[in-house]
């Protein structure tokens, strides 16, 4: 059963650089066919796709984000990271990663999410 | 970006109640469009892809079908676990899109 968690700080001041990491278990990332996904979700909103990177380091970012987006992975570790730069409070939101099925583009496998709130 | 719109936004049912929810794209998606149950505090939950694929161990009450704009979830016998929210996800051209979500509350 593959299993995500992501982990990073939960606070982070406007302007600065929101760092989060997901670790994967359960399965390999550079087993293949899969995207590994960050979507984030504001508080009582809808959820809103980040982007994804592939195991050989081939990223998708959201043009509404791109500018401020990187997806970085770490096979080594199993793991795949997100920063995103110069946030502001519009920025706060429950961030989740998930595992995307390559075939059908469908995140199956989700984190439960973590909360980052920007603020001075 | 495709816009989903979902009808109704807030929907209040019973258990056995049989419930159908509506998710429109703003321009046809063929059928790549998929499901969510996402409850209070939890990740959302993948119930189907490809419109009317049933996620693996997903109960066989939850169903979806359409193509094109307009797209449906049916569950056939609401349970007391399914009383949550539901998001539709378009899949067809980037970025992915979700709907707004469809709030389904205990009558």
């Amino acid at each position: 059963q593959v299993q995500l968690q992501e982990s990073g700080p939960g606070l982070v001041k406007p302007s600065q650089t929101l760092s989060l990491t997901c670790t994967v278990s359960g399965g390999s990332i550079s087993s293949g066919g899969y995207y590994w996904s960050w979507i984030r979700q504001h508080p009582g909103k809808g959820l809103e796709w980040i982007g994804y990177i592939y195991y050989s380091g081939s990223t998708y970012y959201n043009p509404s984000l791109k500018s401020r987006v990187t997806i970085s992975v770490d096979t080594s570790k199993n793991q795949f990271s997100l920063k995103l730069s110069s946030v502001t409070a519009a920025d706060t939101a429950v961030y989740y990663c998930a595992r995307v099925k390559y075939s059908s583009s469908v995140p199956d496998y989700w984190g439960q999410g973590t909360l980052v709130t920007v603020s001075s | 970006d495709i816009q989903l719109t979902q009808s109704p936004s807030f929907l209040s049912a019973s258990v056995g109640d049989r419930v159908t929810i509506t998710c429109r794209a703003s321009q046809g998606i063929s059928s790549y469009l998929a499901w969510y149950q996402q409850k209070p505090g939890k990740a959302p939950k993948l119930l189907i892809y490809a419109a009317s694929t049933l996620q693996s161990g997903v109960p066989s009450r939850f169903s979806g079908s359409g193509s094109g704009t307009e797209f449906t979830l049916t569950i056939s016998s609401l349970q007391p676990e399914d009383f949550a929210t539901y998001y539709c996800q378009q899949l067809n051209s980037y970025p992915f899109t979700f709907g707004p979500g469809t709030k389904v509350d205990i009558k």
